[in-house]
């Protein structure tokens, strides 16, 4: 099983949708966990950690459920400008370790 | 405030010939990263620093070679390119350590001929 993994799409959704991205982790002594976003031919940039208790930023909630290992971001209301690649990321025995990552597109 | 700068953004080389990666961050970071990204994979650790003087091998670290300088830089040498080496490279830094957010630069393209 690999150690971080994503369905990688693409999601192809209209402006407004809410759209769901999953992220299954192998390491259940995982400490921390991440979305990230990368734009195309960009460098991947923090979206936001994710908490046990769930976190919202905005548009964006992420949450994880430890017992399944599993990690999850719902974007509510998307824009066009959402459109991007997202990385799931865990720390896994002190190092990152990235999904391959989800590629979104918003359509008008 | 420039964050993570790496240098050159594009490169390409022929098979056998050597180049460094120069990464900096003024940041004030302690832990510097480098990565390498292919299609269809993730980013994918080569060798990272936690801390100045201190370097040790990722996930794939077969092919390179790594200098912390000091504080600010982390260098990558590739002695002998290979095309396997044909990649994106990202130097990424962080606080003390990678609990914390890593911030990355944006990228070197690399072509082995």
């Amino acid at each position: 099983r690999k150690e971080v993994e994503q369905d990688p799409g693409p999601f192809n959704v209209p402006e407004g949708a809410t759209v769901a991205f999953n992220c299954t982790y192998s390491n259940s002594a995982s400490q921390s966990f991440f979305w990230y976003r990368q734009d195309c031919r960009k460098e991947p940039k923090l979206l936001m950690s994710v908490y046990s208790s769930g976190n919202e930023d905005g548009r964006f909630t992420a949450q994880l459920n430890r017992a399944s290992q599993y990690i999850s971001l719902l974007i509510r209301d998307s824009k066009l400008s959402d459109s991007a690649t997202y990385l799931c990321v865990v720390l896994s025995q002190g190092n990152l370790i990235f999904g391959k990552g989800t590629k979104l597109s918003v359509k008008p | 405030n420039a964050g993570v700068t790496q240098t050159p953004k594009f490169q390409v080389l022929k098979t056998g010939q050597s180049m460094t990666l120069q990464c900096a961050q003024d940041m004030n970071h302690n832990s510097m990263y480098w990565y390498r990204q292919d299609p269809g994979m993730g980013l994918r650790l080569i060798y990272y620093s936690a801390s100045e003087g201190t370097t040790d091998k990722g996930e794939v670290p077969n092919g390179y070679n790594v200098s912390r300088l000091n504080k600010r830089e982390f260098s990558l040498r590739l002695e002998s390119a290979a095309p396997s080496q044909t990649s994106v490279y990202f130097c990424a830094s962080t606080y003390y350590d990678s609990n914390q957010p890593q911030h990355f630069g944006d990228g070197t393209r690399l072509s082995i001929l």
